[in-house]
């Protein structure tokens, strides 16, 4: 089956700093990929889309300044959460869909980020 | 908007027991239906899906009808093992296009016991 990866698994860092999260298609292209937010004992919430090579579509209340995506290519999107404080703290978790009309997406095994 | 209502877990049962998770759904369009699955460590799986009404999804053993007179899609299965603890999603998605996205519901831990 298609896999994603996610780099880093786990990734602490101190409030003021930024981190940068890499989801990786690794044995397909990936027209479109998703990421996501789950707080602890609740459910995925949608954060932004991104289809390649042009600016991700932010869900309503995600600021886009503070969680910048990249999708510079059909295998790889990055989130950096930039000047991290400690309400950043959370799971990340990406999607990967392989053709525009599909609705079938593909996890990544998520990103526990820590802002100390 | 569209939304996703799973019971809440955990749910702890003994290995061969007969499972059900309850899903309700509220969409604007018709939607599809899926069931994905998180293992301890590891990434959402879809499980099983259903297109539209009446539709059957089933996987590993696990069933789910896509019910639109009840807007529901229970999660069932007739005798479940250890190895199916895990955290069961229910999730919808109303395609309009290119931007179909996936609506979930919390999340419902199982845990099966010996």
């Amino acid at each position: 089956g298609a896999v994603v990866s996610q780099h880093p698994s786990r990734v602490i860092c101190k409030s003021g700093t930024s981190v940068k999260i890499e989801c990786r298609s690794l044995d397909f292209q990936a027209t479109t990929m998703f990421w996501y937010r789950q707080f602890p004992k609740q459910s995925l919430m949608l954060m932004a889309t991104s289809n390649e090579g042009s600016k991700a579509t932010y869900e309503q209340g995600v600021e886009k300044d503070k969680f910048l995506i990249n999708h510079a290519s059909l295998t790889l999107s990055t989130l950096t959460v930039t000047s991290a404080h400690p309400e950043d703290s959370s799971f990340y978790i990406c999607s990967a869909r392989v053709l525009a009309a599909s609705d079938t997406q593909y996890f990544g095994p998520g990103t526990r980020l820590t802002v100390l | 908007g569209d939304s996703v209502t799973q019971m809440e877990g955990p749910v702890t049962l003994s290995e061969e027991a007969f499972l059900t998770i309850n899903c309700t759904y509220t969409a604007t369009g018709y939607p599809s239906l899926f069931w994905y699955v998180q293992y301890p460590g590891e990434g959402l799986q879809l499980l099983l899906k259903a297109t539209k009404a009446d539709d059957k999804g089933s996987n590993k053993g696990f069933e789910a009808t896509y019910r639109k007179e009840t807007t529901s899609f229970h999660l069932e299965k007739g005798s479940v093992q250890v190895s199916d603890s895990a955290v069961y999603f229910c999730a919808l998605s109303v395609n309009t296009g290119t931007a179909s996205k996936l609506t979930f519901g919390t999340g419902t831990r199982l845990q099966v016991t010996l």
